[in-house]
């Protein structure tokens, strides 16, 4: 069975930078570079944001546009795990964020697979 | 980007009874790339639908979707205790991916 780990809640000061990291584990061997991973986002008593994604087989990378600048996504194929970076955070990035598996290799495909959730705040 | 705007905001419905809920996109989903998650307090959206029609591993028959295009629905044929949620939609035909607002299907 497929799991997807994530790091532990976060609080942080606004203008800081935020790093969560998500852990593939289960499946078959060489599953984690076989599909792509998006990170997804939620604030308090709001819907679904799509972040961006990775695409670990190639590891090419596509952002929202409007994080575009501020995030980055990398994997890590040897510990399976994917990391996304938020900079210059702000009060509006207090939310949960999800890692979630696509469906295939590419990150335009639904989502099978979620972590458990992040909880960042964002407070001074 | 392709907006998705779901309705109702909310549903009232008793055990038993049936749901459906819409999905509209802004823009003609390719591919019939469009799926359906339930998401509970507290905890991560679970895939129910993709490829609009498709019940994903483990999803009980009582949901089933349907559409193509730019209109969508998923429909819950007899509430069960445990459906009561809140439903987002997806569309992956083009990024970027993005989810509708959500409908609440909550207890009458």
């Amino acid at each position: 069975q497929v799991q997807l780990m994530q790091s532990g809640a976060e609080v942080k000061k606004p203008g800081s930078p935020l790093k969560v990291s998500c852990k593939a584990s289960g499946g078959t061997f060489g599953t984690f570079r076989n599909y792509a991973i998006s990170w997804v986002r939620q604030a308090p008593g709001q819907g679904l944001e799509w972040m961006g994604g990775i695409i670990p087989m190639f590891g090419t990378t596509n952002y929202a546009q409007k994080f575009q600048g501020r995030v980055t996504i990398n994997a890590d194929e040897s510990t399976s795990t994917v990391y996304i970076e938020l900079s210059s955070l702000r009060s509006e990035d207090t939310a949960v964020y999800y890692c979630a598996r696509a469906g295939g290799y590419h990150y335009l495909n639904s989502l099978d697979y979620w972590g458990q959730g992040t909880l960042v705040t964002v407070s001074s | 980007e392709n907006v998705l705007t779901q309705s109702p905001g909310t549903l009232s419905l008793s055990p038993g009874e049936r749901a459906t809920l819409s999905c509209r996109a802004s823009q003609s989903v390719s591919s019939s790339s469009l799926a359906w998650y339930q998401q509970k307090p507290g905890q991560a959206p679970r895939l129910l639908i993709y490829g609009a029609s498709n019940r994903a591993t483990g999803i009980p028959d009582r949901f089933s979707g349907r559409g193509s295009g730019t209109d969508f629905t998923l429909t819950v044929s007899r509430l069960e205790p445990e459906d009561f949620a809140v439903y987002y939609c997806q569309q992956y035909g083009s990024s970027p991916l993005t989810f509708g607002g959500g409908t609440i299907i909550e207890i009458k």
